[in-house]
């Protein structure tokens, strides 16, 4: 069976930081793409981060571009995802998911992080 | 970045009705996929690829269209069915949502 479960989440200062892990366990870790998505509250979806298979290549979402890092181990099969200089609106739950054919095809329960003073 | 938008906003209809949702993109993908999400829960992929469904999906849920123009039809809504429903897309590095459509009772 496959297992995202994420941690870290919490309440931060605006301008502060948290590191979000994920576990992953049930697949073939280190043949997926990885990434965290994220939903404020009572809002949708938007995408924030994406690792390759093996760690090479990432990418960011503008709005979060220079405050945010997104790496992986293979050998603990572990996602993380680094993040400086919170904003209030970086607040929400972050999902950390695998990516599938263009999508994501299982996702984490999420952990919440909340930015505020 | 290619903007997706959905509609209706919200959907009220009976259990045994059909749904049909839209989502039109602000330029050609080849990459689109639907997620339910329920409230307190994760999203579900349900349909990628437009029209293939994911993984014990079943088939009462099926997508369809091409270039701008993707529909997700529920053909006989189950009272399990009724969440807030997203449309996904990825073009070039970047993944973009809708804004949601509610399927409500």
């Amino acid at each position: 069976e496959v297992q995202l479960v994420e941690s870290g989440g919490g309440l931060v200062q605006p301008g502060g930081s948290l590191r979000l892990s994920c576990a992953a366990s049930g697949f073939s870790f280190s043949g997926y793409w990885m990434h965290w998505v994220r939903q404020g509250p009572g809002k949708g979806l938007v995408w924030v981060s994406r690792v390759d298979s093996d760690g090479s290549r990432t990418s960011y979402a503008d709005s979060v571009k220079g405050r945010f890092t997104i790496w992986r181990d293979n050998v603990k099969n572990m996602v993380y995802l680094q993040m400086n200089s919170l904003r209030a609106e970086d607040t929400g739950v972050y999902f950390c998911t695998r990516g599938g054919s263009g999508c994501f095809d299982e996702w984490g329960q999420g952990t919440l992080v909340t930015a505020s003073s | 970045e290619i903007v997706l938008t959905q509609s209706p906003g919200t959907l009220s209809l009976s259990p045994g009705e059909r749904a049909t949702l839209s989502c039109r993109a602000s330029r050609s993908t080849n990459y689109l996929a639907w997620y339910q999400q329920k409230p307190g829960q994760a999203p579900r992929l349900l349909i990628y690829g437009a029209s293939s469904r994911a993984t014990g999906i079943p088939d009462r849920f099926s997508g369809s269209g091409s270039g701008t123009d993707f529909t997700l039809t529920i053909s006989r809504l189950e009272p399990e069915d009724f969440a807030v429903y997203y449309c996904q897309q990825y073009d070039t590095s970047t993944w973009t949502f809708g804004q949601g459509t509610k399927v409500e009772i």
